[in-house]
């Protein structure tokens, strides 16, 4: 089992750019979910899925998109870069659960990601 | 509207002394509590969960946690303290029918030698 795998691990982008940050898990799990994490912030969701075609917004959602084809990949595209998405991203997943979310996330290594 | 709160941003303890990292939450009907590690450049791992019964909760790593009703707090301790536990502490909560955990900003636990 690898978990939760993210790519790339580190990347520097110029304003305005785009791109897009691969997450996928192999623990066959419904819910999946993409943090930030800010120095002294903690993390921010931005996005959020329960299943395959089914995605939803999350604190932070403005520019970035999400989609969920399948139940193993969770991918978070950014268009047009900006200096505020310099960030830590990760990415998580959990056993869904009928009503609420009392199954812990799995996280996966993170990507650091670096706006200029 | 459902939070949660660490009041202390930094808690440093000498090796081989019980440790406590705090939090407190605030929701809506019955919580579900957690609590998260993150050892440097690495993801967050989870170390223990309150649902429902027995009110001390046992985790990874010789970590438990006490859930205390009346004062709304989930209270992360161990006994002995090693160096090795030093790292970044997450306490989240969730209620009811909410998808999404509710993160606090996290304690950063320095264990001295």
């Amino acid at each position: 089992n690898a978990g939760v795998t993210q790519t790339p691990k580190f990347r520097i982008l110029k304003i305005g750019q785009s791109m897009t940050l691969q997450c996928t898990q192999d623990m066959n799990h419904n819910y999946m979910y993409w943090y930030r994490q800010d120095p002294g912030m903690g993390l921010k969701l931005i996005y959020y899925s329960v299943g395959a075609g089914i995605t939803d917004k999350g604190e932070v959602p403005n520019g970035y998109n999400v989609s969920r084809s399948t139940t193993e990949d969770f991918p978070l595209r950014l268009e047009l870069a900006a200096p505020s998405q310099t960030s830590v991203y990760f990415c998580a997943s959990s056993r869904g659960s009928t009503g609420g979310s009392y199954n812990e996330q799995f996280f996966g290594p993170g990507t650091r990601l670096t706006v200029l | 509207a459902q939070s949660v709160a660490q009041p202390e941003d930094q808690v440093n303890v000498a090796e081989g002394n019980p440790l406590t990292v705090k939090c407190t939450y605030s929701v809506s009907g019955n919580p579900y509590l957690f609590w998260y590690v993150q050892y440097p450049n690495r993801g967050l791992q989870f170390l223990l969960k309150y649902i429902t019964g027995d009110n001390l909760v046992k985790g990874s790593y010789g970590f438990e946690a006490e859930f205390n009703k009346s004062q709304t707090s989930f209270h992360l301790k161990k006994p002995s303290a090693l160096v090795s536990d030093s790292a970044l502490y997450f306490c989240a909560v969730t209620a009811g029918n909410n998808r999404k955990l509710i993160w606090g900003l996290g304690t950063s636990l320095a264990v001295n030698p």
